[in-house]
């Protein structure tokens, strides 16, 4: 079974507007929490990272959410754009495995005109 | 851009064959991990290397091999290759074993 699990599998949206992706986590001893963003075809790029103490980190119009005692995060963007489409896929570290990387399956972002 | 290289961007091959993979790391990175991201998937761990010597291993068959080399530039091998192994592969480089990883754009095997 994964250890990271996300939702929505997939999401359209108009352009402007705002949505929320949701990662569900087992990974234990949790380190920390990355969610990236993967174009199609391409490496996945670093969006935010969060640390058990962190609860909340911004980069531009994303927001990152962590409820380290429910295993819940969330990303948050706002005033969505085109460019915006992609997979985005939440990356949880565990504590006693340096190297080893748990990935979620990702959620697909279309926006839309 | 992360400054992590890979070549070639696509490559197709047919079942049996052999293939090699490359991965340039970015600068001042020792440690390479490799991955594989099957269509509409999570990128699964191969292994990784750390100074030239491999330092951990995913769930993969021997058949996946790897060699980091002193500048830490990295190899990925696969032989007799099968259908499945149709995917992209993707590499990451980090400061070291644990620390963040920053991934290259990948190369698509394609498995006729």
């Amino acid at each position: 079974k994964n250890q990271v699990e996300q939702s929505p599998q997939s999401l359209i949206i108009l352009e402007g507007k705002n949505c929320t992706l949701q990662c569900n986590y087992t990974v234990s001893p949790f380190s920390n929490l990355r969610w990236y963003k993967q174009d199609t075809g391409r490496g996945p790029v670093s969006l935010t990272i969060m640390t058990f103490s962190e609860n909340t980190k911004s980069n531009g119009r994303y927001t990152a959410t962590l409820d380290a005692d429910t295993k819940q995060s969330s990303l948050h963007i706002t005033a969505s754009q085109l460019s915006d489409s992609a997979s985005y896929i939440c990356v949880v570290s565990a504590a006693n495995s340096g190297y080893a990387l748990n990935f979620g399956k990702g959620t697909s972002l279309l926006v839309t005109p | 851009e992360t400054g992590v290289t890979q070549s070639p961007t696509h490559l197709i091959k047919t079942r049996g064959q052999q293939v090699t993979l490359r991965c340039s790391s970015q600068s001042g990175h020792n440690t390479v991990s490799w991955y594989q991201q099957a269509l509409g998937q999570g990128p699964q761990f191969i292994f990784q290397y750390y100074r030239e010597e491999e330092n951990g291993r995913g769930n993969f068959p021997p058949r996946f091999s790897g060699l980091q080399f002193p500048n830490y530039s990295s190899e990925l091998n696969v032989n007799a290759l099968e259908l499945d192994d149709s995917a992209l592969y993707l590499c990451a480089s980090s400061l070291d074993s644990g620390s963040e990883q920053f991934f290259g754009p990948g190369t698509r095997l394609t498995v006729l």
